[in-house]
């Protein structure tokens, strides 16, 4: 089955900062989602982005299927970003699951 | 509804009981999705419906573990003679269709003692 991996494991920025969180996959999928687990656990979606760029303000996201990675920027970091960054990949061969992967846990100081 | 809606928000159960764990998911979305999420750990994988139809109950990790959505909207997670093993964050997601974002519920948070 699918194995995702996320790096870095930990990561600790100062307000203001920027970042790039990378999630690599280890077998073709057709969907990529990103996630962000707040304090309070509520895991909040996002982007869907199986291939391509996306942006959402201070947050962008590149998928590049046929190499089997994607990444997540972060820009002008704000404490407000802390928390858990989660991917998860799916694929429609037989199944409906998603994997997750193990996370980037993200700090950032005021 | 606006958002994926769990009941109870926590749940404490003696070792040997049976729970039962909803998930209301907003409104006209086709699919819902189970995952378990042990502390430190990303969520993992029950089970999915589209409509009433369970499509995948591969990640289900035993018979004590049941999952039904009979009118296609409302869903119940069902564990009997829990364990202590069980204890984990149970999380509902939504989507209009599977390749589509999810919209995940706060969680219910079992504790079995």
């Amino acid at each position: 089955g699918i194995q995702v991996e996320q790096s870095p494991p930990d990561l600790i920025l100062q307000e203001g900062a920027n970042s790039t969180l990378r999630c690599n996959f280890s077998d073709s999928v057709n969907n990529l989602q990103w996630f962000h687990q707040n304090p309070w656990g509520q895991l909040i979606n996002l982007f869907y982005i199986p291939s391509g760029t996306k942006q959402n303000g201070r947050l962008s996201a590149t998928t590049v299927a046929t190499e089997r990675y994607s990444l997540l920027y972060i820009s002008s970091s704000q404490t407000t970003d802390s928390g858990v960054y989660f991917c998860a990949a799916g694929t429609t061969s037989g199944t409906y699951k998603y994997i997750f992967g193990t996370g980037t846990r993200l700090k950032v100081l005021a | 509804g606006a958002g994926v809606s769990q009941s109870p928000r926590y749940k404490v159960a003696k070792r040997g009981q049976d729970v039962a764990l909803r998930c209301d998911p907003i409104s006209g979305h086709v699919s819902l999705f189970w995952y378990q999420q042990a502390l430190g750990q990303g969520p993992e994988f029950l089970t999915y419906f589209q409509n009433e139809a369970q499509l995948d109950k591969s990640g289900l990790p035993s018979d004590r573990f049941f999952a039904e959505r009979p009118e296609g909207s409302v869903s119940t997670l069902k564990i009997q003679r829990t364990q202590q093993e069980d204890s984990a964050v149970y999380l509902c997601a939504s989507t209009q269709s599977w390749d589509g974002g999810y919209t995940f519920g706060s969680g219910t948070r079992l504790t079995v003692v």
